[in-house]
């Protein structure tokens, strides 16, 4: 059974530091993983959206990394800013269908 | 481009009702449709996913239902409300056919049971 597990639960930083979310799952045989954002009371934004044959993505501050064979991803977050505080979450799609998450790691930047 | 709506956005209800709780998506066709529930300490899981039209896949035994009456709706639903039925209720879409798509969020509705 996939599982997933995302460390730290939680993180504060000052602003400007440049910052990694880890993510670590079970069973390599995924389609894709994907990193959302959710802010209090509501919904997921997706971020980053990496494929099963790619190594790493970006958008802007955020670049993330994808290491199937050993099960991990990683969140990279440049020149931190307090608008970026908010619980990040890790997915990985394996059956084509569902996501199944890690529980999130919650970011605190400070002005 | 493509939105996607929940409603009601909050619920208070008392255990024992019924609930109806409605998603709908634009600017697509045929899109794959996921039901989620958020629960404190829990994480996110899958409750239900659809296909098309009538196809409706449970991946826990629950008290819930889902429907897809129509291409672009995703209904949630109970006859019977249980306390551990509260929670925060995602929708989710994405493009339809080729699994393994970027899967986008609705704004949740958050279900309360008393």
């Amino acid at each position: 059974k996939q599982e997933v597990t995302q460390i730290p639960a939680a993180l504060s930083v000052p602003e400007g530091e440049n910052l990694v979310l880890n993510c670590s799952f079970t069973d390599s045989a995924i389609y894709n993983l994907q990193w959302f954002r959710q802010d209090p009371g509501k919904g997921l934004t997706s971020l980053l959206l990496i494929q099963s044959s790619q190594r790493e993505q970006t958008s802007g501050r955020l670049n993330a990394s994808l290491d199937k064979s050993s099960g991990r991803s990683t969140l990279y977050i440049a020149a931190s800013q307090p608008g970026d505080s908010a619980t990040y979450l890790c997915a990985v799609n394996q059956a084509g269908t569902a996501l199944i998450f890690g529980k999130g790691t919650t970011l605190s930047v400070s002005s | 481009s493509q939105t996607i709506h929940q409603w009601p956005a909050t619920l208070v209800q008392p255990v024992g009702s019924p609930l109806s709780l409605e998603c709908t998506v634009e600017g697509t066709s045929n899109p794959n449709l996921y039901w989620y529930r958020q629960a404190a300490g829990r994480g996110l899981q899958l409750l239900f996913y659809s296909v098309g039209i009538g196809q409706i896949s449970s991946e826990v035994p629950q008290n819930l239902s889902a429907s897809r009456p129509q291409d672009r709706q995703f209904i949630l639903s109970s006859k019977k409300l249980l306390l551990s039925d509260s929670g925060f209720y995602l929708c989710a879409w994405s493009g339809g056919l080729a699994g393994g798509n970027e899967q986008f969020f609705g704004p949740g509705t958050r279900l309360t049971v008393l």
